[in-house]
């Protein structure tokens, strides 16, 4: 299994501004992913981000909001935007792995975002 | 289209008592399943997964699962709770080989001494 690190892993933010937050890998892989889940509910995809190309943005999330970055095949960025206080949640990166059970997908620790 | 139903947001035992979560789902196609066990403050960690082998799934910390097509359910179980079984659990959902995950509304755990 791939062992995955954010950065921040909590932050309080004012409104208005914007927050990075980093994922690291320790393995390269294709495809990442960016989770938003919000107080008290389940995990919803933002994003897909592979290496050499634009995100792939899911329904009702837009890169001025959430732009991405993926400069190599270990390393993802996600910046929250002009934030508000419905942007609180935690933030999770996840990668995709293939194993001899088939696929599945890893998660990193998370980054509870407060804004204030 | 894929999607999880748990039943019950909220699921509380005694330690040693059987430990049951309900996950229904709704697959156009044949689906992987997934569940994920997310401790306070942590991200979240793989139990087991069902991806068309055999249906009685056995995952970590004693945990197993089992497909019924017929029902379109895979519930969770573990005979014998214990304390450090306190955690939210996450049922969910993919086609086969695809990264689209669909999880479900999750089910806290609580155990009681």
């Amino acid at each position: 299994s791939a062992v995955i690190s954010q950065k921040p892993s909590r932050d309080i933010c004012q409104r208005g501004t914007s927050l990075t937050i980093q994922c690291q890998v320790d393995s390269q892989v294709t495809m990442m992913f960016w989770y938003r889940q919000q107080p008290g509910q389940s995990l919803t995809l933002i994003a897909t981000a592979n290496q050499g190309s634009e995100a792939t943005y899911e329904s009702g999330f837009v890169i001025d909001k959430f732009p991405i970055s993926r400069p190599n095949l270990t390393f993802s960025t996600l910046t929250v935007s002009n934030m508000s206080p419905e942007d609180s949640s935690i933030y999770l990166c996840s990668v995709e792995g293939v194993t001899a059970g088939g696929y599945e997908q890893y998660f990193g620790p998370g980054t509870r975002l407060t804004v204030t | 289209a894929q999607s999880v139903t748990q039943l019950g947001s909220h699921v509380s035992v005694s330690e040693g008592a059987l430990v049951l979560l309900r996950c229904n789902y709704s697959s156009s196609v044949p689906p992987y399943l997934f569940w994920y066990v997310q401790y306070p403050n942590q991200g979240l960690q793989l139990l087991l997964k069902y991806t068309s082998a055999a249906t009685l799934v056995k995952g970590i910390n004693g945990f197993e699962a089992e497909f019924k097509k017929s029902e379109t359910s895979f519930h969770l179980t573990k005979p014998s709770a214990h304390m450090s079984d306190a955690a939210e659990y996450f049922c969910a959902v993919s086609p086969p080989n695809d990264y689209k995950l669909s999880f479900g509304a999750g089910t806290t755990v609580t155990v009681r001494a």
